[in-house]
């Protein structure tokens, strides 16, 4: 069964850079065709995909956010970490991480439960 | 790259069939996928690849995908139905994950 658990700040301030861990259990990041991805969704608002991650460690991003995002994996650890640079208070927002093997066919099939990031002064 | 857009409100009576649409241009060119969103939880795949059903999800939740409209189809709709759906395709040009804009499913 795969799970997966996001952890992180509940609080940033605005400038600062968010990092947030997704752990996970039920796969290894290090087989052929493994994925996992980071999407946000502001109050109210619809899913943004932010990132995704291959076990092969290639890497995609979503254009209007590049700039700010980083994500990388530690297969060891089971964990996918992602970094958001210069938050402001608009990137508030509930973030999840998912799995996928493959996103063209599967999509994302198991997703956490989420972690709420507020971004205030 | 691809915009999906969906109708922001569907309302259905309990035992009819809702059909959520999810418009793009030649988005029957891609494989379509279906997301369940309940207040307060993590979205739940319903639908993947157009028309395959995760294991777990009732045979009521069907879709479908031709030229330029994707259509999820919830039969014999139930109270516990009520949620947001979104749509999603894996743009291979663009390398990217595209959502909808997402449809409120309202049981009268």
């Amino acid at each position: 069964q795969i799970t997966l658990k996001e952890s992180g700040p509940t609080l940033v301030k605005p400038t600062q850079t968010l990092t947030l861990t997704c752990t996970f259990s039920g796969f290894s990041l290090s087989a052929r065709g493994m994925a996992v991805a980071w999407i946000r969704q502001p109050p109210g608002k619809a899913l943004e995909w932010l990132a995704l991650i291959y076990w092969d460690d290639d890497k995609r991003y979503s254009p209007s956010l590049k700039n700010r995002l980083t994500i990388t994996k530690d297969p060891s650890k089971n964990q996918v970490v992602l970094t958001m640079t210069n938050m402001d208070p608009v990137d508030t927002a509930t973030f999840f991480c998912a799995h996928t093997d493959n996103p063209t066919v599967h999509g994302l099939g198991v997703w956490g439960q989420g972690t709420t990031v507020i971004v205030s002064s | 790259s691809f915009v999906l857009t969906q109708a922001p409100s569907v309302s259905v009576a309990p035992g009819q069939t809702a059909r959520i649409t999810c418009g793009a241009n030649n988005i029957g060119s891609q494989g379509v996928h279906w997301y369940q969103q309940k207040p307060g939880q993590a979205p739940v795949l319903v639908v993947y690849g157009d028309s395959d059903r995760p294991s777990g999800i009732p045979e009521r939740f069907s879709g479908s995908n031709s030229g330029n409209t994707a259509t999820l189809t919830i039969s014999r709709v139930e109270a516990g139905d009520e949620a947001d759906y979104y749509c999603q395709v894996w743009d291979s040009n663009a390398d990217q994950f595209v959502f909808g804009t997402g449809t409120e499913v309202t049981v009268l």
